[in-house]
């Protein structure tokens, strides 16, 4: 069974200040691990993903197979990164493989 | 620009009602997908669809069908709804690949069961 855990439901920073949304998952074979986003009033929306390796809007997140887990981090806060962030992992390939489990969920709050 | 459009923003229902929820995209997506979405739990994954009339349960099938009679449409039904049914819905879609593609999804419905 494939599981993701976002320990922390809320975050709150300052602006400028350094974030980092922790995302740690269970699964044995190789996953695609993948950050959403969710701003106010907006869509749920793809914010970044491992295999493309790059940096969305500041943000960058590292796939560490040892530790199982697939951080989201930013140096420097802005007000507008407030939103509901979303891990999720796809373990499979093939039809079922395009389906994703998806973390809690952290509620990230820059306070200006 | 995908277009994901669910038909109802905000719906209320009774208990053993049979509620649809309908989910339209014009970009000819080959996977569909119906989420509830609820405070701490994240995204869960009802059922998911890769084709037409082809569907796959997902973590949470239980006390909901669908139906995908066409490539654009794909319709949760909550058989006889009940209180612990209340909740946003979200519909989804994508490409089917080898490697998974961004899902684009929709407004959502928030649902509630009286």
């Amino acid at each position: 069974a494939q599981r993701v855990t976002q320990p922390e439901k809320l975050l709150s920073v300052f602006k400028g200040a350094p974030v980092e949304l922790k995302c740690n998952y269970s699964y044995s074979g190789s996953p695609e691990l993948f950050w959403y986003v969710q701003y106010s009033r907006q869509r749920l929306q793809l914010l970044l993903r491992h295999i493309s390796r790059e940096s969305i809007k500041g943000f960058t997140a590292d796939l560490n197979k040892g530790e199982t887990s697939f951080h989201l981090k930013k140096p420097f806060a802005q007000e507008e990164d407030s939103a509901m962030y979303y891990c999720a992992l796809s373990g499979q390939r093939g039809a079922a493989g395009n389906k994703l489990t998806f973390g809690g969920g952290t509620r990230v709050l820059v306070k200006p | 620009d995908v277009k994901v459009t669910q038909s109802s923003r905000y719906l209320v229902k009774r208990t053993g009602e049979k509620v649809f929820l309908e989910c339209v995209q014009d970009m000819d997506h080959e996977n569909m997908f119906w989420y509830r979405q609820d405070p701490g739990l994240g995204l869960r994954l009802i059922y998911f669809s890769y084709d037409v009339k082809m569907k796959e349960k997902g973590d949470i099938p239980e006390g909901y069908s669908v139906s995908r009679e066409k490539k654009e449409r794909f319709s949760l039904i909550l058989e006889s709804a009940s209180t612990n049914q209340t909740s946003m819905y979200l519909c989804a879609s994508s490409l089917r690949r080898i490697y998974n593609q961004p899902q684009h999804f929709g407004d959502g419905t928030r649902l509630s069961i009286l």
